[in-house]
């Protein structure tokens, strides 16, 4: 099993450029999670997903989308980057027998200039 | 909102110094409560949990972890630190019934060999 894999695992965007950050996981969990990490701020969640075809906004989730649309998957979009969201992003799993239990993925390195 | 608040930002500690990290959280109802940690260069791992019944919880790599309830609190310990322990550490809270985890904003450990 690989886990929970993120893609790409870096990136420099200029202002008002748009990507979309891919987590894939294989361990048929039901619960996908999006998180941001800053120094001194902890992990944030931006939106989660309890199941394929829904998401749902976490902590801070202005500026991102989300969309499920294969359980195993789950995409983070920047519509239109600022530097503001220059972060490291990880994304998180978990299943429905153990919710608790978050499997995180190796995380993202994104500077926006 | 609820909040999880970690005091300490950075520790540095000799080899076999005991530990203790603080993780206090505001939420007047049933929580689940987490540490995780994050060697670095990895992504976060879970290091021990709570739900219910024994307030005081043992995790891998002989950290354990106290649930006090009247100070709203889940402090993490170990009795003696190893070099290999050296990382950042982070509490988090789930309220029951929901999806949402809400982390602290991290302890960075430095063990001195």
């Amino acid at each position: 099993n690989a886990g929970v894999t993120q893609t790409p695992k870096f990136r420099v965007l200029k202002t008002g450029q748009s990507m979309t950050l891919l987590c894939a996981q294989d361990m048929n969990h039901e619960y996908m999670y999006w998180y941001r990490q800053d120094p001194g701020m902890g992990l944030r969640l931006i939106h989660y997903s309890v199941g394929e075809g829904t998401t749902a906004k976490g902590e801070v989730p202005d500026g991102y989308n989300v969309s499920r649309l294969k359980k195993q998957n789950f995409l983070l979009g920047l519509e239109s980057a600022a530097p503001s969201q220059t972060s490291v992003y990880f994304c998180a799993s978990s299943s429905r027998d153990r919710p608790y239990e978050q499997y995180f993925g190796p995380g993202t390195r994104l500077t926006v200039t | 909102a609820q909040s999880v608040s970690q005091h300490n930002h950075h520790v540095i500690l000799s080899e076999a110094a005991s530990l203790e990290l603080g993780c206090n959280y505001s939420y007047g109802g049933t929580v689940n409560l987490f540490w995780y940690v994050q060697y670095p260069g990895q992504h976060l791992q879970l290091l021990l949990k709570y739900f219910s019944g024994d307030p005081l919880v043992k995790g891998i790599k002989g950290f354990e972890a106290e649930f006090i309830k009247s100070k709203f609190s889940f402090n993490l310990r170990k009795p003696s630190v190893q070099w290999s322990d050296t990382a950042e550490y982070f509490c988090a809270v789930k309220t029951s019934g929901t999806y949402k985890y809400i982390f602290g904003t991290g302890t960075r450990l430095k063990v001195l060999a």
